[in-house]
């Protein structure tokens, strides 16, 4: 069966400060991988996705960057930290039309900037 | 250009009673539609899918929906609601650009469950 990871699951960091987070899936080879943020009671707002590795397109321009080094590994990042980089940021996989579109989602990572 | 509109922000029901969660969508396509659910601080989870077979999908938890293309609609439905139910349930769509596999999700509903 096929899992995905992320970590941290919470951070608090300073404005200005390096971010790196972290996405892994296990049990399945290729996926699409995507990066979404969730502010506080919004929906989901997609931010990154790749179809394989170095593959990155990005979907809202930002001070945020990621990158797929492996398969499975997906990566968000800033070298700066706004106020406004705070929220639920959550890593998904899916395989497109091979398995109809579903995506599934990791548990989540709170990024709290103060 | 595909786009789905929830219709309720929030929904109270008390427990025992049915649940009744308003999705319509618009699409240029025979679309694929997803419902998914995210308890408080939780990633989403899949409850149920249609791919353009059955118009009556049957979920995880007991929750169904009916896609009526006539209607444009794909809403929720349970029987009986559970104070466990209490989450943020999201409409999507695929956005149709082939492998991508980009989805497009609505504004979610809120679901209160009274007890």
């Amino acid at each position: 069966s096929q899992t995905i990871h992320q970590w941290p699951a919470t951070l608090v960091q300073p404005v200005g400060s390096p971010l790196s987070l972290e996405c892994t899936v296990e049990g399945t080879s290729n996926p699409n991988l995507y990066w979404y943020r969730q502010a506080a009671g919004r929906g989901l707002q997609l931010l990154f996705y790749s179809v394989g590795i170095g593959q990155i397109s990005s979907e809202v321009p930002q001070n945020l960057s990621a990158s797929r080094p492996q398969d499975r590994q997906f990566i968000l990042s800033s070298k700066k930290l706004l106020l406004s980089d705070s929220g639920f940021y959550l890593c998904a996989w899916g395989l497109g039309v091979v398995r109809g579109y579903e995506q599934y989602f990791g548990p989540g990572t709170r990024l709290t900037v103060t | 250009a595909q786009s789905v509109t929830q219709l309720d922000s929030h929904v109270s029901v008390s427990e025992g009673t049915p649940v009744l969660l308003r999705c319509n969508y618009s699409s240029s396509y025979s679309p694929s539609l997803f419902w998914y659910v995210q308890h408080p601080n939780k990633g989403l989870q899949l409850l149920l899918k249609y791919t353009s077979a059955a118009t009556l999908v049957k979920g995880i938890n007991g929750f169904e929906a009916e896609f009526k293309k006539s209607e444009t609609s794909f809403h929720l439905t349970k029987p009986s609601a559970h104070m466990s139910d209490a989450a943020e349930y999201f409409c999507v769509v695929n956005d149709g650009s082939g492998n991508t596999g980009k989805l497009i999700f609505g504004q979610g509903t809120t679901l209160q469950v009274k007890p």
